[in-house]
């Protein structure tokens, strides 16, 4: 079965400032995709950034990005010029490319920015 | 933003009672998902559906079930609620196996005293 792990349960960070939150997961498959979800006070769950298995190239939306590392199972993603509206909590998720997959996702961590 | 809606937003009741949480879409997504989220444990998979009338289950799929008589609407029950059912309950959809991402329903409140 697959696991994906977020280590740090909370993270704090100066306004304009970058930060990097770690996930790693457990899979034996070679093609899957990998996501990173964010979730506001408001409870809404949303897509920041999603990166599948096969391409070698991280992904990249605006001011987030992410650190793909195949072999290592690592997956982190970095918000760069921190906002006060990136506050939230940001979820990690896997999912197998294979039909009808569902998706796992992390516990979480919370990130406060400092003004 | 993805059509999606869940009724009730907040709903409290008591232990033993039946609830029912309604999930509706206006995408036209085959797969529909229903995943309750708890402090330290993420969101966790209920049930979920590829189809009208296709659903299988999740990781914690005990004490709920679910039907779908058409595409847009996936409800999940909880027959006789309990306390450790008290969460929040995220409905969930996505277009299909390529297509891989999920929108996300607003989620609902349930609390069983």
């Amino acid at each position: 079965a697959q696991t994906v792990t977020q280590s740090q349960p909370e993270m704090s960070v100066q306004e304009a400032e970058t930060v990097t939150l770690s996930c790693t997961y457990d899979t034996s498959e070679s093609d899957y995709y990998l996501f990173w979800y964010k979730q506001p006070p408001s409870r809404q769950m949303i897509l920041v950034i999603r990166q599948e298995a096969y391409k070698q190239q991280n992904a990249t939306e605006n001011r987030f990005s992410v650190n793909f590392q195949k072999a290592a199972k690592s997956f982190s993603l970095k918000i760069s010029d921190s906002q006060l509206g990136d506050a939230a909590m940001y979820f990690c998720a896997y999912r197998s490319a294979r039909a009808n997959s569902k998706l796992t996702f992390g516990k979480g961590i919370t990130l406060s920015v400092r003004p | 933003d993805a059509g999606i809606t869940q009724s009730p937003r907040h709903k409290v009741t008591e232990t033993g009672t039946p609830v029912t949480l309604r999930c509706h879409q206006t995408e036209n997504h085959r797969y529909m998902y229903w995943y309750r989220q708890d402090p330290g444990h993420g969101l966790r998979l209920i049930h979920y559906s590829y189809g009208v009338k296709d659903t299988d289950k999740g990781e914690v799929s005990d004490g709920y079930s679910v039907s779908r008589s058409k595409t847009e609407d996936f409800l999940l029950t909880l027959e006789s609620a309990t306390s450790s059912q008290t969460s929040v309950y995220f409905c969930a959809i996505s277009s299909g196996p390529i297509y891989n991402e999920q929108f996300f329903g607003p989620g609902t409140r349930l609390t069983v005293l």
